[in-house]
């Protein structure tokens, strides 16, 4: 089974500040990497995949980058409404999670 | 707009059963594969089964501590339902269980487009 690490587990953040969110798999997924943005009592959503392909309808602000192992979800300025958990999930072998990013307001 | 709707949750005695439906609208109900991933309390995400629309085939991860045998799903083509059947349920089964729509068909590179806002099973004496 492909490990997914996230870090870090929680991101203190201000509005309008830029935030950085890692993810390493334990051995290469090529680019078949996805994000999802879940907040409390929702579904969770589908922001990035294929690495790097944003979602329809997802904000240029959030960019998703990396390949192999090492990936990398950048939200460039930070709104209200992106505070919430985010996972990264690899689906080159069936399908692995991440245990997900909290970014919460500073 | 594609939808899906879980429902079915709720509080189960250990070795007992629950049956799990999640209610899908908006796209070809036979042209993509359904996935169920739970979130166990302290826990990531973790698939559970998937079942592949357009001949019904069914995967369960290879986990020692996978369900097969316990879970299976079933199909009513007619509402656009699936339904999870969970038998002999555990402690360790308590979770939100999520039911979501595949980017396609089981056996090419899927993620999950879609999905649904969760039901809670609490598996509990």
């Amino acid at each position: 089974e492909i490990v997914m690490t996230q870090s870090p587990a929680t991101l203190s953040v201000s509005p309008g500040e830029r935030a950085t969110l890692s993810c390493r798999a334990s051995q290469s997924v090529s680019t078949n990497l996805a994000w999802y943005q879940q907040k409390p009592g929702q579904a969770p959503r589908l922001l990035i995949y294929g690495a790097s392909t944003r979602a329809t309808g997802i904000p240029a602000r959030f960019s998703g980058s990396g390949s192999g192992t090492e990936f990398t979800l950048t939200i460039s300025s930070l709104q209200s409404e992106d505070f919430a958990l985010y996972y990264c999930q690899q689906y080159n072998d069936w399908w692995t999670f991440g245990q997900g990013t909290k970014v919460e307001i500073k | 707009e594609v939808q899906l709707l879980e429902s079915g949750g709720g509080v189960v005695q250990p070795g007992g059963s629950l049956r799990l439906s999640c209610a899908a609208s908006g796209f070809n109900f036979r042209s993509y594969s359904i996935i169920w991933v739970r979130r166990a309390p302290g826990k990531g995400l973790e698939w559970v089964t998937g079942f592949r629309g357009s001949d019904g085939t069914t995967y369960y991860p290879d986990s020692a501590d996978s369900v097969k045998g316990r879970f299976t799903i079933s199909r009513d083509i007619s509402r656009n339902t699936l339904y999870l059947q969970m038998n002999s349920l555990r402690a360790e089964d308590t979770a939100i269980y999520y039911c979501a729509k595949a980017s396609g068909e089981i056996g090419a590179s899927i993620y999950f487009d879609y999905w649904g806002q969760g039901t809670l099973v609490t598996v509990s004496s």
